[in-house]
């Protein structure tokens, strides 16, 4: 069964401080991999896809097939980073049906 | 372009009694997917539409439907309401083929009573 793990309820960092949400998956086969993020009071939003490889916001996260990881990562986190961050898998060639984590929310103190 | 809107935002019913949630999706993208967030279960895949026919469905049991309309529009239907129905229900619009991401909405919040 298909299933998304992140084992961090809760991070705080300093501004400043690098950052690393972890995330680890099980899939058969070669998912698509996604960060969506939800800011106070706003909707879910994409964040970054694996397969565009983009650095969004200071933003990367690395696929790594061997160890079934998708970390987020920032070298220099700000307050705007503060949000509920989740990662999410779904089927290869589709963003429609999307298994989440349970999320992390990062909090970036000043 | 406007996003996807999701009505009502607020919803209070009370246990037995079935509800509709409605889904506009973005112009233009034709899969409609939908999503119960709860505290402790987290968000939980329901359905999939795409050109009026399901297409995907979650572990959920059969009080939980949907439908889609020619016009991609969606609605969502909860029969004989339990408490545990009580949740916030994203519905998410995307692209079918090679869709680079889902556009959620702002949600519907159920409460049950």
């Amino acid at each position: 069964a298909q299933r998304v793990t992140q084992p961090e309820k809760l991070l705080s960092v300093f501004k400043g401080a690098p950052v690393e949400l972890k995330c680890n998956y099980s899939y058969s086969g070669s998912p698509e991999l996604f960060w969506y993020v939800q800011y106070s009071r706003q909707r879910l939003q994409l964040l970054l896809r694996h397969i565009s490889r983009e650095s969004i916001k200071g933003f990367t996260a690395d696929l790594n097939k061997g160890e079934t990881s998708f970390h987020l990562k920032k070298p220099f986190a700000q307050e705007e980073d503060s949000a509920m961050y989740y990662c999410a898998l779904s089927p290869p060639g589709s963003a429609r049906q999307l298994t989440f984590g349970s999320g992390t929310q990062l909090t970036v103190l000043p | 372009k406007a996003g996807v809107t999701q009505t009502p935002r607020y919803l209070i019913k009370t246990r037995g009694q079935q509800v509709t949630l409605s889904c506009s999706p973005i112009s233009g993208h034709r899969s409609v997917s939908w999503y119960q967030q709860t505290p402790g279960q987290g968000l939980q895949f329901l359905f999939e539409y795409f050109s009026e026919t399901q297409r995907n469905k979650g572990n959920f049991p059969g009080r939980f439907s949907g439908r889609q309309f020619s016009n991609s529009r969606s609605e969502m239907n909860v029969s004989t309401l339990e408490l545990g129905d009580s949740a916030l229900y994203l519905c998410a619009s995307s692209l079918w083929v090679n869709g680079p991401e889902a556009f959620f909405g702002q949600g519907t919040r159920l409460t049950v009573v």
